[in-house]
Formats: structure tokens, C-alpha cells, sequence
């Protein structure tokens, strides 16, 4: 089974400044996606970003990219330019690609604040 | 359209109430999620229909009862619940594994 671990359960950041919240996980699958998920207070969960394991290059979402080591199974997300907007808990999520139903298996979480 | 709809947004129930919780999606998904999201963790799958067909059940209590009635719709029906069974309740949709979730607001569950 695969798992996902988030191991910064807290992080702060001031607007403005540049912050990477860590990620990795543990399969024995070749190809998978991976997705950064924001949820706000507003409870709704918002997808970030995604990227394919077969692809080498880091996804980018405007202020938003991933370093995705595919051998060290990690999946880090860099929020540059921080902004109040960006305060939410950040979930890391492994989605394997056989069949259209897959689960998606998420990590712990990491609550970002961002301060003035 | 875009969204998930998940009506309502809030839910007060007694333990020995019925009540069911709704999503809809109109964007040709063809399968449906139901997570549980405790306060401060990640969501955890219930219930995975696909083509209409229950594909995934993560041996949820019997006192969930989901039901897919057609390709945009999602119900699930609560009965007997207890007061550990308050959670938010979110429902997903995807089209491909590649594409990730469409996610709507939830229902905040309080069993009373």
C-alpha cells in the first residue's frame, strides 16, 4: 500500500518571503500522480498542483512549483511570494493510475500561516 | 459547470434520526467519492462509485448507506449514527487518474 508523509506539521511564513513544504512518499508503482491540495478555512479542498511521475520536469502553477526526486520519492511544493490568500492546510496526495476510480491517498497535512 | 454541489452545508442529527447528504456534478465525471474529514487530519475514503457502480467501500459502518441514482448524482444516507460520526463530510468527482479530484465544500456533521 502506498503512504504519504508530511513530517512539517506547522510552518510560518512572512508575506512576501518563499516557503517549501516537504513531502515524500513510498510505492513500488513506476508511474503514478502526485497533487498539492489547499484547504482553507472555507473547508473546501482546492487542487494546487499535479505532476506525473514520468515526467522529469517540476510542474509550475504561477507562484507555485514543485522538486519532485522521483528516486528519493519526494515531492516538495515552494510557494513563492507568499501571500495572506495562500494561509490554509497544505495536503500532500498520491493517486495511482490504474482505473478511473482510484483512491487518492493523502499525507497528514501542513498547516501554513502566513504573517505580515 | 465546474463545481461540486454538496447540499446541506450543515447537518444536526440525533442518534436516531435518518437524514442524507447530497452531491452533484454536472461536469461528466464518471466517478464519485465520499471522504470523512475529521477536525486537523486528512480526509479518509468511504465510498468509491465508478460508472455508477460501487467500486470502493472501506469497510464503512452499515450505518452509511451510499447511493449513486445516476451519473451526476451522489446520496449518502445516514441512520443510527453516534456522536464520533460527526465530521465533515466531502465529496469528490474525477474524470481520469491523472486530473486529481474536483472536491465540493462539504457537509459539517454534528450527531447529537
Amino acid at each position: 500500500a502506498q503512504t504519504v508523509t508530511q513530517s512539517q506539521p506547522e510552518m510560518s511564513v512572512q508575506e512576501a518571503e518563499t516557503v517549501t513544504l516537504s513531502c515524500t512518499y513510498d510505492t513500488s508503482e513506476s508511474d503514478y500522480y502526485l497533487f498539492w491540495y489547499k484547504q482553507p478555512p472555507s473547508r473546501q479542498m482546492i487542487l494546487v498542483i499535479r505532476q506525473e511521475a514520468y515526467k522529469q520536469q517540476n510542474a509550475t502553477e504561477n507562484r507555485f512549483s514543485v522538486n519532485f526526486q522521483k528516486a528519493a520519492k519526494s515531492f516538495s511544493l515552494k510557494i513563492s511570494d507568499s501571500q495572506l490568500g495562500d494561509a490554509a492546510m497544505y495536503f500532500c496526495a498520491y493517486r495511482s493510475p490504474r482505473g478511473t476510480a482510484s483512491k487518492l491517498t493523502f499525507g497528514t497535512g501542513t498547516r501554513l500561516q502566513v504573517t505580515l | 459547470d465546474t463545481e461540486v454541489t454538496q447540499t446541506p452545508k450543515h447537518l444536526v442529527m440525533g442518534m436516531t434520526n435518518k437524514k442524507s447528504l447530497k452531491c452533484e456534478q454536472h461536469m461528466g465525471h464518471r466517478a464519485m467519492y465520499w471522504y470523512k474529514q475529521k477536525a486537523k487530519k486528512p480526509p479518509e475514503l468511504m465510498f468509491v462509485y465508478s460508472y455508477e457502480k460501487l467500486s470502493i467501500n472501506e469497510s464503512v459502518p452499515s450505518r452509511f448507506s451510499p447511493e449513486c441514482p445516476n451519473s451526476s448524482l451522489l446520496n449518502l444516507h445516514l441512520h443510527a449514527l453516534q456522536p464520533e460520526d460527526s465530521a465533515l463530510y466531502l465529496c469528490a468527482s474525477s474524470s481520469g487518474t491523472g486530473i486529481g479530484y474536483t472536491f465540493g465544500s462539504g457537509t459539517r456533521l454534528t450527531v447529537v
